[in-house]
């Protein structure tokens, strides 16, 4: 069964540049979560998106930016990076109002490394 | 609010032993409850899950069982592998919102 995809798996990145993390849903599902995951940490919600709407924001810096477009693929895009930034960003997806709409099925993540 | 408060670790085990791991949560309302497992450099595989009090979750010998009246959420094994191996977050989700992580527990088995 097709899952969530997100690229790249590994990103290396200066301080003060940009990075864009790119996260493709399940097949139908209509609702991305975008989580961080920083060394040791549990989870923390950073945004999440409902047919192409923001629906709920968590700690996610004003450096950050993210959208859902058209085909619900969501980006997230990470200006003046930090090295606190340096962090495991997980995608998760669900289809609302779905048989499973209280689970979210997570990508593989994408590793930042800011240096 | 919600929230979810599991044991701390590291716990370390000898191969067969008996695992437990304590998850306790307080939420609004009646959440989802999940059980989720990271390997060294992976991402989030779910491992269990439980919609309703009384609901026992279960998967490659794990268990654990939604106690409405103590709020709780236990991750259980009777014979644990070298291989079970990784940390272990505890979670819950209500009404299709966000996920609510614990802290984590590591887990290390010994041969």
């Amino acid at each position: 069964a097709a899952g969530v995809i997100q690229s790249p798996r590994h990103l290396i990145k200066e301080k003060r540049e940009t990075a864009t993390l790119k996260c493709y849903p399940i097949p139908r599902h209509d609702t991305v979560y975008w989580y961080q995951q920083g060394p040791g940490q549990d989870p923390q919600f950073l945004i999440s998106f409902y047919e192409k709407m923001q629906s709920d924001k968590g700690s996610i810096p004003d450096r950050f930016s993210a959208q859902q477009f058209s085909d619900y693929h969501s980006e997230l895009n990470m200006s003046s990076l930090e090295l606190g930034d340096s962090a495991l960003y997980f995608c998760a997806s669900s289809l609302y109002g779905g048989a499973h709409s209280n689970e979210q099925f997570f990508g593989p993540g994408t590793r930042l490394t800011v240096l | 609010g919600n929230s979810v408060t599991q044991m701390e670790g590291p716990v370390t085990l000898s191969e067969e032993a008996f695992l437990t791991i304590n998850c306790t949560y307080t939420a609004t309302g009646y959440p989802s409850l999940f059980w989720y497992v990271q390997y060294p450099g992976e991402g989030l595989q779910l491992l269990l899950k439980a919609t309703k009090a009384d609901d026992k979750g279960s998967n490659k010998g794990f268990e654990a069982t939604y106690r409405k009246e103590t709020t709780s959420f236990h991750l259980e094994k009777g014979s644990v592998q070298v291989s079970d191996s990784a940390v272990y977050f505890c979670a819950l989700i209500y009404n299709f919102n966000k996920f609510y992580f614990g802290s984590g527990t590591k887990l290390n088995v010994k041969p």
